[in-house]
């Protein structure tokens, strides 16, 4: 079974607004990590969260890690339509070097 | 020229017939990975390799089996090919010392009628 489910499954937002996508999961993880995908191609990487990170930034991403709750976020600021895709959560269990995919959000930015 | 390849990207196979997906890869990463991706599902890992001559089961590999034929290739088989087979496969790549972020190739589009 997936270990990380997204949340919403679907998102919509006009160009500009941010894009906010939730991932939980259920057992202890060596860390998290973010992944795009466009439509029907490979996934590519965004961001890599530790167990020990709270927070982490990079260009317009934020994302979040709440071990004691099993939750991640994905903060897209200034969202533009180029990041129009689908976005997956991946974790990396503790002692094990399996990646657990979720279901992934799909979002849509309308220009 | 691309990190992870996949070759073929599409295929289109019968009932029953046997059929390879090959992975190669020019990173120099020890650990590789299949993947399937099922529409509007996430990524199940098939099987997983952190070095030529370790083979590990993932959460789906009933039906799969695979080859690290050097630490730059690993090859998909699936025995006897089913409808439900039916869907995109993804091969990935990692090493420890990057930093555990994956790649991916481009992925291969299985059909089995």
């Amino acid at each position: 079974s997936q270990q990380g489910e997204e949340d919403p499954q679907a998102l919509s937002i006009q160009e500009g607004e941010n894009a906010t996508m939730n991932c939980s999961y259920k057992t202890s993880i060596n860390n998290l990590q973010w992944y795009r995908q466009n439509s029907g191609r490979g996934l590519v990487h965004l961001i890599l969260i530790r167990s020990n990170e709270r927070e982490k930034h990079s260009g317009r991403l934020r994302v979040t890690l709440d071990t004691s709750k099993k939750s991640s976020s994905l903060l897209i600021t200034a969202s533009r339509a180029a990041d129009t895709a689908s976005y997956f959560c991946a974790t990396v269990s503790s002692g094990t070097y399996k990646y657990i995919f979720g279901t992934g959000t799909r979002l849509k930015v309308l220009a | 020229d691309a990190d992870v390849t996949q070759t073929p990207r599409n295929r289109i196979t019968k009932t029953g017939k046997r059929i390879m997906l090959e992975c190669s890869q020019t990173k120099g990463h020890d650990r590789m990975y299949w993947y399937r991706q099922d529409p509007g599902l996430g990524l199940r890992l098939i099987y997983y390799s952190f070095d030529v001559k370790d083979i590990n089961k993932g959460e789906i590999s009933d039906g799969y089996s695979v080859s690290r034929q050097a630490q730059a290739k690993f090859s998909l088989s699936l025995e006897s090919a089913i409808p439900n087979q039916t869907a995109l496969y993804f091969c990935a790549t990692s090493d420890e010392l990057t930093g555990d972020e994956q790649y991916f190739g481009p992925g291969t589009r299985l059909t089995v009628t």
